[in-house]
C-alpha cells in the first residue's frame, strides 16, 4: 500500500458528462500529480501542484481541471467526456525534496 | 527535451533465468532515472532509482539497475527470476526545467516468466 488512496476505483459515464476524480496523498507529501494512462498514449503527465498551487503542467486538454485543496487532496475533474477520454487515471504524491513518487491504483474511467 | 524508450514490447524469460529490462534515455543535465512495475489492476510500485554515485543500483524484490553514461542507458536487470515478476514494467526520467518534479515514462515492457 503506498499511502495515496484515490476514488472511485470504477467509473463509467456517458459522452459530455462531467466526472471528478478524488485523491488523498501520503500524510506529509505536499506534491500531487496527475498521470492518464491509456493503450496509445501510455503513462503520460497531466498536472502537478505543490501546497494547493498549481505547478507544472503536462499535456492536459482545457476540458480537464484540477485543484489541492488545504487539507492537500486533490481533485481532477474531467468534462464534456469524450470516448477516448477513456484510460486509467493515477494520482501520486511526493513530500519536499523526495525525488521518486508514490503512486495510488488509479480509477478506471469509462465513457459509453 | 527528456526522454525515455524501452526498446522491447515484452520479454520472456524462464523461471531461475535472469532477467534484463532495457531502457534508454535522453536528458539534458544529469540524469534523475526510475524503474517502476505495475500489476494487474494495481498502481505503480517504486522499485528503484538512479540520482547519482554508484553506477549499479539496488532495489526492491531483488531488483537492481545498471546506469551507463556512454550508452545513455539504465537497465533493470534480476540474477534469477520468479514467475510472480511478471507485471509490466516502466522505465522513468524526471522532467527537466520547471517540470523537475514530474516524470516521464516509456512506454512500458511487458514481463513474462514461464515456470
Amino acid at each position: 500500500d503506498s499511502g495515496v488512496t484515490q476514488t472511485p476505483k470504477h467509473l463509467i459515464t456517458a459522452t459530455g458528462q462531467r466526472v471528478t476524480l478524488r485523491c488523498s496523498p501520503r500524510s506529509g507529501d505536499l506534491s500531487v500529480y496527475w498521470y492518464q494512462q491509456s493503450l496509445d498514449q501510455g503513462l503520460q503527465f497531466l498536472i502537478q501542484y505543490y501546497n494547493g498551487e498549481e505547478r507544472a503542467k503536462g499535456n492536459i486538454l482545457e476540458r480537464f481541471s484540477a485543484q489541492q485543496f488545504p487539507d492537500l487532496h486533490s481533485e481532477l475533474n474531467l468534462s464534456s467526456l469524450e470516448l477516448g477520454d477513456s484510460a486509467l487515471y493515477f494520482c501520486a504524491s511526493s513530500s519536499q525534496g523526495s525525488t521518486e513518487a508514490f503512486f495510488g491504483q488509479g480509477t478506471r474511467l469509462t465513457v459509453v | 527535451a527528456q526522454s525515455v524508450a524501452q526498446p522491447e514490447d515484452q520479454v520472456n524469460v524462464a523461471e531461475g533465468n535472469p532477467l534484463t529490462v532495457k531502457c534508454t534515455y535522453s536528458v539534458s543535465g544529469n540524469p534523475y532515472l526510475f524503474w517502476y512495475v505495475q500489476y494487474p489492476n494495481r498502481g505503480l510500485q517504486f522499485l528503484l532509482k538512479y540520482i547519482t554515485g554508484d553506477n549499479l543500483v539496488k532495489g526492491s524484490y531483488g531488483f537492481e539497475a545498471e546506469f551507463n553514461k556512454s550508452q545513455t542507458s539504465f537497465h533493470l536487470k534480476k540474477p534469477s527470476a520468479l514467475v510472480s515478476d511478471s507485471a509490466l514494467y516502466f522505465c522513468a526520467v524526471r522532467g527537466g526545467g520547471g517540470s523537475q518534479g514530474n516524470l516521464i515514462f516509456g512506454k512500458g515492457t511487458k514481463l513474462s516468466v514461464k515456470p
